[in-house]
Order: structure tokens, then C-alpha cells, then sequence
């Protein structure tokens, strides 16, 4: 197993196209998620999943963004009708989730969105 | 409010100053606070764990303590390659999010 991998690693696109995101986690880890993150900024949750099922979503998402991971295994996330306010670093990460052991995340490499 | 605050912002270092790097919080029912640490353009890559005050975890240069209201990152003897942005993190009272700091850019000038 070589880690949680994000593909792409760069995505330039332009304002109120639809992209779309890659995140491969590690294998025996039975949570996935989102984050987001800008400039000078911690990470910011967006959604997770544990195993298939999505079990929470951030407020502060909007309905252009969905998440899907079918099977529990990958996952991806698209963004609709893309705004210039879009443009971050996704991050993806999964972890082990055990009876109160919050675990610590692996991170992938992440996928740099700039949206002109 | 559950809140995570980070000092200082940036802080820069001669090659060999130690120092320490500060991460306090305010969250009921402490499940743990994490460490990272973070590369440009990278994802954050995971230091430590650290569960209840007096705990202290160590790695190479780095080692984190825990109190009932901060953690420190003392970083010892620092080298070039120790620059990054040290994140850290608690969980709040779901049983999925993190709370996370902004982060402490660190720069150790050889």
C-alpha cells in the first residue's frame, strides 16, 4: 500500500466548468475525507464517509459540490458551475475508525484547483 | 466554542536554535491532540498523538508535550529540512472532525 493518492495533482480550469476529483485511500482503513484548505490556513472539512456511506456533510458546502464513493473504495468529488472562491488545495485522507480511538489521518498529496 | 490557536504564525530560526512552537485549545473532553506536519504543496503528513496532560512523544529533533489547556512542539537542534508548517489539531465533540489550527510556518536558515 503506498499511501492515500489524489489524482489530479494540478487542475486549472475556467469559471462555471464542472471538475472533477480523484482520491484512492489506503486499503484497511474504513473512513475517507474531504478537506479543503487555503493559503496560510488549517485544513477545512467538507465531508466524510465511512465504508460507502457519505455520514456528514459541512454546512458551509454548497450543492455544487458532491461526493460519492461507491463500493467504499475510492472516492470522488466534483464541484459544478466552478467559482473563481473555489480555488483551493482539496485534500482527501482516511483513517481507522475504532470504538473511541479517533486515529490520526494519512493525507494524499492533495489536488491544487485554480478556477479563472 | 471549540477553538485551536497557533503561535507564532512564522517563526524563523538560525540552524541549531532550538526553540518551541505553541498550539492551545479549547474544547470540552480533550480525545487527543495531533500533530503535522506540512510541506508546500503537500498534504500534511502525521508527527504525533498525544492524549492526556504529562504525556510528551518524540521524534529525531521534535518532541511534543501536552497540558490540560496546550500542547508544544520543542524542536531541538534544528536542520535545514525541519522547515515547514507544524498544524495541530483536536477533535470536537463529533466522532469525526478535527479542529484545526492555522499553523506555525517554521524556516531554519543554514
Amino acid at each position: 500500500d503506498t499511501g492515500v493518492s489524489q489524482n489530479p495533482r494540478h487542475k486549472i480550469t475556467k469559471r462555471g466548468q464542472n471538475v472533477t476529483f480523484r482520491c484512492d485511500p489506503i486499503s484497511e482503513h474504513n473512513r475517507l475525507y474531504w478537506y479543503r484548505q487555503t493559503l496560510g490556513q488549517g485544513p477545512e472539512f467538507l465531508t466524510y464517509f465511512q465504508n460507502e456511506a457519505q455520514l456528514e456533510k459541512s454546512r458551509l458546502l454548497s450543492d455544487r459540490f458532491s461526493a460519492e464513493r461507491p463500493k467504499g473504495s475510492f472516492s470522488t468529488l466534483e464541484i459544478q458551475r466552478t467559482e473563481q472562491g473555489d480555488s483551493a488545495m482539496y485534500l482527501c485522507a482516511s483513517s481507522f475508525w475504532g470504538a473511541q480511538d479517533f486515529g490520526g489521518y494519512t493525507f494524499g498529496s492533495g489536488t491544487r484547483l485554480t478556477v479563472v | 466554542e471549540d477553538q485551536v490557536t497557533q503561535s507564532p504564525e512564522a517563526l524563523r530560526l538560525q540552524e541549531g536554535e532550538s526553540s518551541s512552537l505553541n498550539c492551545s485549545y479549547t474544547v470540552s473532553g480533550l480525545r487527543g491532540l495531533f500533530w503535522y506536519r506540512q510541506d508546500p504543496g503537500k498534504g500534511p503528513e502525521f508527527l504525533f498523538t498525544l492524549y492526556s496532560a504529562g504525556e510528551e512523544k518524540e521524534k529525531e529533533r521534535l518532541k511534543a508535550t501536552l497540558t490540560k489547556k496546550e500542547s508544544f512542539l520543542h524542536i531541538t537542534a534544528p536542520k535545514p529540512e525541519d522547515s515547514a508548517t507544524y498544524l495541530c489539531a483536536v477533535p470536537d465533540n463529533s466522532n469525526y472532525q478535527l479542529i484545526w489550527g492555522a499553523g506555525t510556518k517554521l524556516i531554519i536558515k543554514p
